[in-house]
């Protein structure tokens, strides 16, 4: 089954800490995206790239940083600048089409709490 | 820049009932406009998308939305509620600059009464 895998589910930061949350796409899909989710707010766009070895900031990159090496592949870092890290993080990946009207697949997320 | 507003953070339905929920949109060319649903702990699976064709979409598990341009919405409607229903579920419109960006709701959490 294609799908988007992200692991891991949970994770735990330290103070001063950057860790990265992996996302796997075969679903063939040039573009990809990383959303943060907070309660009441929305999904929130971090980064997002269109295709191999280019990407894009979102709206709330600060204390984030990414890469795009390999077309399935979409790690996101979150830096010991993020300052408030704690939330619920989404990958998400669509196929190129006219205007944007490819919808965007989505995987079951991973949960950053800080210790 | 593209935006969605959806109002009342939680709606609350009881089982057999109309579940309706609003979207609003804002752009300055015809969007492209999606719902999704999102369980406790999962990602966003999508339930339908307008994308030009009909105004009146369907999507799964009973859902369906209706595109209105002169009203700038596009509301998700299910006949009626059941138990399994209960989740939140967003709006979202593509942005027009070719980037394939989505712009979401800030969502709406459905309890349904049983």
């Amino acid at each position: 089954d294609g799908g988007i895998t992200q692991s891991p589910k949970y994770l735990f930061r330290k103070e001063g800490q950057n860790v990265t949350l992996s996302c796997e796409q075969n679903l063939n899909h040039d573009a990809m995206y990383w959303y943060r989710q907070d309660p009441g707010q929305g999904l929130r766009l971090i980064y997002y790239s269109q295709i191999v070895n280019d990407f894009q900031k979102g709206d709330i990159a600060e204390g984030y940083s990414v890469s795009r090496e390999k077309k399935e592949s979409f790690p996101l870092t979150v830096t010991s600048a993020q300052k408030n890290p704690t939330a619920f993080y989404l990958c998400a990946s669509s196929g190129y089409g006219s205007g944007g009207n490819q919808p965007q697949h989505f995987g079951d997320g991973t949960r950053l709490s800080i210790l | 820049a593209q935006s969605v507003t959806q109002l009342g953070s939680h709606v609350s339905v009881s089982e057999g009932a109309l579940v309706l929920l609003r979207c609003n949109y804002s752009s300055s060319v015809p969007p492209y406009l999606f719902w999704y649903v999102q369980y406790p702990n999962q990602g966003l699976q999508l339930l339908l998308k307008y994308t030009s064709a009909a105004t009146l979409v369907k999507g799964i598990n009973g859902f369906e939305a209706e595109f209105k341009k002169s009203e700038t919405s596009f509301h998700l409607t299910k006949p009626s509620a059941h138990m399994s229903d209960a989740a939140e579920y967003f709006c979202a419109v593509s942005d027009t600059g070719g980037n394939n960006r989505l712009a979401f709701g800030k969502g709406n959490q459905v309890v349904v009464i049983p």
